[in-house]
This record gives structure tokens, C-alpha cells and sequence, in this order.
């Protein structure tokens, strides 16, 4: 079925640096693709989402953008900051699962000052 | 605050013993839709409601089962429970089932079993 791949964590960086999370997905259709944030002890958030290609998703300063030629969705953010230390998901939608969505492992974040 | 509730928080149960979580919809939403995370499987989805129905069904086993009421909350019902059930249920809703309707998360009930 349809799934996605993520880059393992966990991910350590200073406050200020660039990240990149890496998303790569398998799907037969064309989904709509997401990253969702979680924070300790909370549920998932939407971050941000792209419906088709070349679409840009973006959203507190991270952005994706859509690549159906690399089957690619990498999570970018110029600066990261200290409360922006979560587990990032990324996700597809399955037409085949009513629309559910299929995760990624996760990839912990941890931003030190 | 997403809009989704879940009940209650926190369960703590012996192996053998039947248990239901609860989950509100974000007001107006129709789809339910029930995962499980644990450290091992990550997030796996169970089953998915539409108003009312019955529409999609994950890596849900036949201990496990959920129903939508007609005021559109959802229970899940866990039975014949094992140590290996032991994780964080999430329930999320959206507004319809298509692509473009995100799921929306409640801060799930976390099932110990002992």
C-alpha cells in the first residue's frame, strides 16, 4: 500500500540553524501529503500540507514543497528555534483507507540554545 | 486546542479486562478516525467512522472494535486485553473523508495494561 519514509532522529541543532527532515513516499495514485508536529504529551498538529504537484505547503516559517519526481516532501526551516524541539510526522492520505493517514516513523527534533 | 476530546487521559487495566475510550469530533466534523502509537509500530491506523458508518478499516484487531453514535462521538472498545496493548489511542476527525480534509488529533488516552 501506500506508505511513507522518514529520516531517523533523533535530529540535534543549535537555535538558528537550518533544517531539513527528509520525506520520501510510495503511493500509486497521487495523494495529498502532510507533516504534523507533536509535542510532549499532546496529540498531533497539522504543520502544513500540499495537495498536488509542485504545491508549496507552508506554515511558522517551515515549509515543503510537493516533488512528484523524487516522490519527495522534505520538511525545511531557515532558523529553527527552541520551541520548535517535537517529533515530526510525515503522512500521506490513503484513498484505499478512507482517506486515513498513513505516518511516517517520526523524526525527534531537539533544538539546544 | 484541536476541538477533538478524548476520555479518559489516562487507563490503567489487568490483562483479560475490556476498557471503551471516548472521543468528541471537532463540532461539524463527520469522519472518525482511531490510531494507536506505540514505540515499536509508531502510529497505526485502526478504523475510520463516517457519519455513522462504518468506511475504512486499518491494522485493527478482532479484540478491538468502535462505533459512531448518532450525535457523532465514537468509542473504541478494547476486549481480551494483552500487555502488548499497552499505547496512546488517538481519535481524529475532519469535516468530510477526502484528500483535502485533514485529520484533526485529540490528545489521546494512554492504556497501560498490567
Amino acid at each position: 500500500g501506500d506508505s511513507v519514509t522518514q529520516m531517523e532522529g533523533p535530529v540535534t541543532l543549535s537555535e538558528e540553524a537550518f533544517l531539513t527532515i527528509n520525506c520520501t513516499y510510495t503511493a500509486t495514485g497521487y495523494p495529498s501529503l502532510f507533516w504534523y508536529v507533536q509535542y510532549p504529551g499532546e496529540g498531533l498538529q497539522l504543520l502544513l500540507k500540499a495537495t498536488k504537484a509542485d504545491d508549496k505547503g507552508s506554515n511558522k516559517g517551515f515549509e515543503a514543497t510537493y516533488r512528484k519526481e523524487t516522490t519527495s516532501f522534505h520538511l525545511e526551516k531557515g532558523s529553527v528555534q527552541v520551541s520548535d524541539s517535537a517529533v515530526y510526522f510525515c503522512a500521506l492520505s490513503d484513498p484505499y483507507s478512507g482517506y486515513a493517514l498513513n505516518f511516517g516513523k517520526g523524526t525527534s527534533l531537539l533544538v539546544t540554545p | 486546542d484541536s476541538g477533538v476530546t478524548q476520555t479518559p487521559k489516562h487507563l490503567i487495566t489487568a490483562t483479560g479486562q475490556r476498557v471503551t475510550l471516548r472521543c468528541s469530533p471537532r463540532s461539524g466534523d463527520l469522519s472518525v478516525y482511531w490510531y494507536q502509537q506505540s514505540l515499536d509500530q509508531g502510529l497505526q491506523f485502526l478504523i475510520q467512522y463516517y457519519n455513522g458508518e462504518e468506511r475504512a478499516k486499518g491494522n485493527i484487531l478482532e479484540r478491538f472494535s468502535a462505533q459512531q453514535f448518532p450525535d457523532l462521538h465514537s468509542e473504541l472498545n478494547l476486549s481480551s486485553l494483552e500487555l502488548g496493548d499497552s499505547a496512546l489511542y488517538f481519535c481524529a476527525s475532519s469535516a468530510g473523508q477526502g484528500r483535502n480534509s485533514p485529520l484533526h488529533f485529540g490528545n489521546g488516552t494512554r492504556l497501560t495494561v498490567t
